[in-house]
């Protein structure tokens, strides 16, 4: 069965480091999404992205973040200077068109240090 | 905007016995309703969707849901639980027309004990 692919499971880094999670998405999806789910809290949506660039995004989507699909087969999430809250479990998720059919990945554990 | 609120953060349950799991939604538009589930170390699988038709849904492992429009609920139904059942269960919306995103609950932790 086909599955969304995020790695690493877990990434510890330092405080105004930069990082990229990377996902690999179902093969014939279209729409692609990031989610986050700080610990003990409520899973959250980040940004939504189709045909090549974002068509929608949250309030906590800010300047320090940024999505990317670089080739046929990888969408990656950077956050470019981390902050300590920004760590949390990171789901992307993916979907091939319409609502109520979001496949999500087994996430990235972000820890900030 | 949407909100979803799961009144229970944990429920305990014995094995074999029913269990009901909450789901109240609040929007000015029509939505779409889902529960997920993520098991310890997984991602989010989902159990069961609400798109249109009829109001109980039948989802994966024996799980239901029932859509109440009046109430605005969608809660989470099995009439025997096993073990296999512990984990975090997430309520969730999106609007039907318009952004492509989910708005979830806190979560349920339901806790199946033998």
């Amino acid at each position: 069965e086909p599955e969304v692919t995020q790695t690493p499971s877990h990434q510890v880094t330092q405080m105004g480091q930069e990082v990229i999670l990377r996902c690999v998405p179902i093969s014939n999806h279209l729409y692609f999404y990031w989610y986050r789910q700080i610990l003990g809290q409520k899973v959250e949506f980040l940004v939504s992205f189709y045909n090549n660039e974002i068509s929608e995004k949250s309030e906590i989507f800010d300047d320090q973040f940024s999505v990317e699909r670089p080739d046929g087969s990888n969408f990656t999430l950077k956050i470019r200077s981390t902050k300590l809250e920004d760590s949390a479990m990171y789901f992307c998720a993916s979907s091939e068109g319409g609502q109520g059919n979001e496949f999500f990945g087994p996430g990235t554990r972000l820890t900030v240090l | 905007a949407q909100s979803v609120t799961q009144l229970d953060s944990q429920v305990p349950v014995f094995e074999e016995a029913p269990v009901e799991l909450r789901c109240n939604y609040s929007s000015s538009v029509s939505v779409y309703l889902f529960w997920y589930v993520q098991y310890p170390n997984q991602g989010l699988q989902l159990l069961l969707k609400y798109l249109s038709g009829s109001t109980l849904v039948k989802g994966i492992n024996g799980f239901e849901a029932e859509f109440n429009k009046s109430q605005t609920s969608f809660h989470l139904r099995k009439p025997s639980v096993h073990i296999s059942d512990t984990a975090e269960y997430f309520c969730a919306v999106s609007i039907i027309q318009g952004a492509q995103k989910l708005v979830f609950g806190q979560g349920t932790r339901l806790t199946i004990n033998p």
